[in-house]
């Protein structure tokens, strides 16, 4: 089956301008999750779906970033405006519901300049 | 909160040879769930390993294999016959259980490990 599609794979922008990253988690999970890597360090959630809900979104900065995940499949991200300190590796994730194992796209690498 | 601590920054082992990662995690729940994932330099986190709190057997697949000894809170991983392509970051991640749910994996900083020939 395939797995995690996250585009695009690198990005780089301009302080202040806005940028989306977009996931498409493998069919079938209803979990999705969000993850933000900065250079050096772990994982950290941003926002994990069951479906189209947002059942936690606590760590999202809910003043620059947004995100959505219409009819419980694909989800976006979104980053408006983008801060130098937002240069960082974007991961999604997906599990099916219940299941422990989350299985990760790729990334979205986001330079912010 | 749970806390996920990888004490080793960097290490490395050759080729053929066996290393161990360590591990230690803090928690006050008694069901949770633990694991292994490898980072290559491309970036793809990939699940090497994962252990049901509630089983006392250490999970292994093939050369990967875990120390979890739950009353110290500690979650190791072997890694047996080291090959090159093993090189790569591997973090130690803790999540709780719930039972129709997913919960976020709070991960350590990680281990970088080098496979030299």
């Amino acid at each position: 089956e395939a797995g995690v599609v996250q585009s695009p794979r690198y990005k780089i922008i301009e302080k202040k301008q806005p940028v989306a990253f977009w996931c498409n988690p493998i069919s079938g999970h209803n979990t999705l999750y969000w993850y933000l890597q900065n250079l050096g360090q772990g994982p950290e959630l941003l926002i994990r779906y069951e479906n189209e809900e947002a059942v936690d979104d606590s760590q999202l900065p809910k003043d620059r970033f947004s995100a959505e995940r219409l009819k419980g499949v694909d989800s976006t991200l979104k980053i408006q405006p983008a801060e130098l300190g937002d240069s960082a590796v974007y991961l999604c994730a997906s599990s099916r519901q219940g299941r422990e194992t989350q299985y990760f796209g790729p990334g979205t690498r986001l330079l912010v300049l | 909160a749970q806390t996920v601590t990888q004490s080793q920054p960097e290490m490395s082992v050759q080729e053929a040879e066996t290393v161990t990662l360590s591990c230690t995690y803090d928690t006050s729940e008694n069901n949770y769930y633990l694991f292994w994932y490898k980072q290559p330099p491309s970036r793809q986190m990939i699940l090497v390993i994962r252990q049901e709190a509630y089983k006392q057997q250490n999970a292994t697949e093939n050369r990967f294999s875990v120390n979890f000894q739950k009353a110290a809170k500690s979650f190791s991983l072997k890694i047996s016959d080291s090959q090159l392509g093993d090189t790569a970051m591997y973090f130690c991640a803790f999540m709780k259980h719930k039972q129709n749910s997913g919960y976020a994996l709070n991960f350590g900083k990680g281990t970088s490990l080098l496979v030299t020939p």
